[in-house]
């Protein structure tokens, strides 16, 4: 069946660090790939998107390269924010709408 | 506001008690889905509905757990008898398209519902 694994949280960052979380995938045919984000007190939100193998989504600085042939999404930055504190989620949809697929989310918590 | 609009956003209630809990879409939005967020364990899609398609009740968890979305608009997610294991963040998202074409997948989601079973 499909599943997304993204890395364990949380994740704390110094300002202006590099960050990646990582997300892979398992999914038949040919999935289109999300990054969700949750700020503190808000709800979620998308932050980029791939529809197809090779495709990169971005996003406020954010990147995600659609990676077949490692099944993998993996979230990056290249200079972090401390208004980049949030809890991202990388999900897959193999279809339809209603089975977005979620991982369980890793938490970011950047420091001054 | 132009947002999906969640009400309450607290419920705390007893065991045993029947809890609703309402989701106000964007308007236009076809599509409207509930999911269920909870510590560790990610988001669990409960229910969906598009336009006056029958819903697809496929990720709700037991009987005691039901659905409507009146006019294609308003819809209430109600709770039976509730358990302490039904404590989690009831988070409502909507969409402009539906299945038959899209699969850009852009859900847009209230700030959710956090329900605790005492």
């Amino acid at each position: 069946g499909n599943s997304v694994t993204q890395m364990e949280g949380p994740v704390t960052l110094s300002e202006e660090a590099f960050l990646t979380i990582n997300c892979t995938y398992t999914a038949t045919g040919y999935p289109s790939l999300f990054w969700y984000v949750q700020y503190p007190g808000e709800g979620l939100q998308l932050l980029l998107k791939a529809t197809k193998a090779d495709d990169k989504g971005s996003n406020k600085g954010f990147e995600a390269t659609y990676r077949k042939e490692t099944t993998s999404f993996h979230l990056e930055k290249g200079s972090v924010q401390v208004s980049d504190s949030a809890v991202y989620f990388c999900a897959l949809n193999a279809g339809n709408n209603r089975k977005l697929i979620w991982g369980l989310g890793t938490s970011l918590a950047v420091n001054p | 506001g132009a947002g999906v609009s969640q009400s309450p956003s607290n419920k705390v209630t007893e065991k045993g008690k029947d809890v609703e809990l309402r989701c106000d879409p964007i308007s236009g939005h076809t599509a409207l889905y509930w999911y269920r967020q909870s510590l560790g364990q990610g988001l669990e899609f409960l229910i969906y509905f598009q336009g006056n398609s029958a819903p697809d009740k496929s990720g709700l968890p037991s009987d005691r757990f039901s659905a409507e979305r009146t006019g294609g608009s308003v819809s209430t997610l109600t709770i039976q008898r509730t358990q302490q294991e039904d404590s989690a963040v009831y988070l409502c998202a909507s969409s402009p398209q539906g299945t038959s074409g899209s699969r850009t997948g852009e859900l847009f989601f209230g700030e959710g519902s956090r329900l605790t079973v005492l």
